[in-house]
């Protein structure tokens, strides 16, 4: 199986902050790699697919960079509707993964 | 606007079968642009992936289940359904049902997801 390692674990920051999360892979996969954002109580919400491809929706202030095996999620300047856990997932292999997740705080 | 909604008991008694069912609207389940697939998270902790179903009858599973797992599609009540038998406490979860496309190199990460359905093992 792959592993997707996720850091921080946690990430505390003020409005307007740039916040940036890693994911790292324990293989390469590509750019196969998506970014999901859940909130309590709520189905996982899709960011970002394929490293960098903003999903429908998705506003402006997140983006995704990486390929092979290092990837980053950035939010450019955190706002309210931030807060809220992100996971990374990789969909190279049959088998999908998903990070252990980064709680942002606001 | 695809819709997914989870539905199934929640409470199951160790040892038994757990069995949901995800009804779609706004679109087929025999859409060949999709795939249709299962994801859960234990209380309070991150997200695992159970597996994938396709138009075809294709199935992929996470290889900690695969030997667990079953999925199908159902077209006259355009449903799909997820099986896991001999459950244990450590199958006490949120079960999401998700769509995602197919494409021709890998397909893409889910993009819509019901709400989710919590079920219980315990006796």
């Amino acid at each position: 199986d792959i592993q997707m390692t996720q850091s921080p674990s946690t990430v505390s920051a003020f409005i307007g902050d740039r916040v940036t999360i890693t994911c790292r892979a324990s293989q390469d996969i590509v750019s196969w790699l998506a970014w999901f954002q859940q909130k309590p109580g709520k189905a996982p919400k899709l960011l970002m697919y394929d490293g960098s491809k903003l999903n429908s929706g998705v506003p402006s202030r997140f983006s995704g960079s990486g390929s092979g095996t290092e990837f980053t999620l950035t939010i450019s300047s955190l706002q309210p509707d931030d807060f809220g856990t992100y996971y990374c997932q990789q969909y190279k292999s049959y088998s999908w993964t998903f990070g252990q997740g980064t709680k942002v705080e606001i | 606007q695809v819709q997914l909604q989870e539905s199934g008991p929640g409470l199951v008694k160790p040892s038994e079968t757990l069995s949901l069912t995800c009804s779609v609207s706004g679109t087929s389940v025999t859409n060949n642009y999709y795939y249709w697939g299962w994801i859960r998270q234990p209380p309070g902790r991150g997200l695992e992936w159970i597996g994938n179903v396709y138009t075809s009858g294709t199935t992929y599973f996470n290889p900690s289940l695969k030997s667990r797992v079953s999925l199908s599609l159902d077209t006259s009540t355009n449903q799909f359904s997820l099986s896991l038998d001999s459950v244990s406490v450590a199958d006490t979860a949120i079960y999401f049902c998700a769509r995602g496309h197919r494409r021709v190199v890998v397909p893409s990460a889910s993009d819509s997801w019901g709400q989710g359905i919590l079920v219980t093992v315990s006796s």
